[in-house]
């Protein structure tokens, strides 16, 4: 268990919908990273918060956005959603620096 | 920005034998950290270099970053069929975590 929650686990929804994934991070950890990998694919860097603040952004899309809240906790929302946003959704925290990612274990976003 | 390419893509061996993956960066890199995902999993950290030139090992596992600080390599020795899923290296920072393309390892008993 890395101490990374992410809910749901498994998620299906029709096209043009809109989603929240939710991810609680290690405790004490103050990163919080999000990640999107396709089938058979690597790993997409989508966002990354660190203690409420947005630090790094990838290749996210402008349907999609995230936050973190006061807990730490984050959420990643997704609208509008396309068949090809199906994928799985990972979210990861650090303590900060250059420390260890852990990751939970992942939402399976199903779009049909 | 920042590219993270891992070399193969794939890789099929039989039991027994030995596996190398390679990881370039296209800018110099504070550290390298390497990932296993088991088929059906996530990610979990395996290891982490700083030093330009560093050597670790981890029992049939051999990490390496490279003198530049731009490239890495992980050297598995007689893979065994829990060698199983895909290797990422990841170049890291402070802040964003960029990982490799992955290499999907296949170990054929």
């Amino acid at each position: 268990d890395s101490g990374v929650t992410q809910t749901p686990k498994h998620l299906i929804t029709a096209t043009g919908q809109r989603v929240t994934l939710r991810c609680s991070p290690r405790s004490g950890d103050l990163s919080v990273y999000w990640y999107q990998q396709s089938l058979d694919q690597g790993l997409q860097f989508l966002i990354q918060y660190y203690n409420g603040e947005e630090r790094a952004k990838g290749n996210i899309l402008e349907r999609f956005s995230a936050q973190q809240f006061p807990d730490l906790h984050s959420e990643l929302n997704l609208s509008s959603l396309e068949l090809g946003d199906s994928a799985l959704y990972f979210c990861a925290s650090r303590q900060g620096g250059n420390t260890e990612a852990f990751f939970g274990q992942g939402t399976r976003l199903t779009v049909v | 920005g920042q590219q993270v390419m891992q070399i193969p893509q794939y890789q099929h061996v039989q039991e027994g034998e030995d596996f190398t993956t390679y990881c370039n960066s296209s800018t110099t890199l504070s550290n390298i950290q390497w990932y296993k995902q088991r088929p059906g999993g996530h990610p979990v950290f395996l290891i982490q270099l700083v030093k330009s030139g560093e050597v670790k090992k981890q029992k049939r596992l051999t990490f390496q970053f490279g003198e530049a600080k731009k490239n890495s390599s992980l050297h598995i020795t007689a893979t065994q069929t829990t060698d199983v899923g895909t290797y990422f290296c990841a170049g890291g920072g402070y802040q964003k975590v960029t990982f490799g393309t992955g290499t999907k390892l296949q170990v054929i008993p």
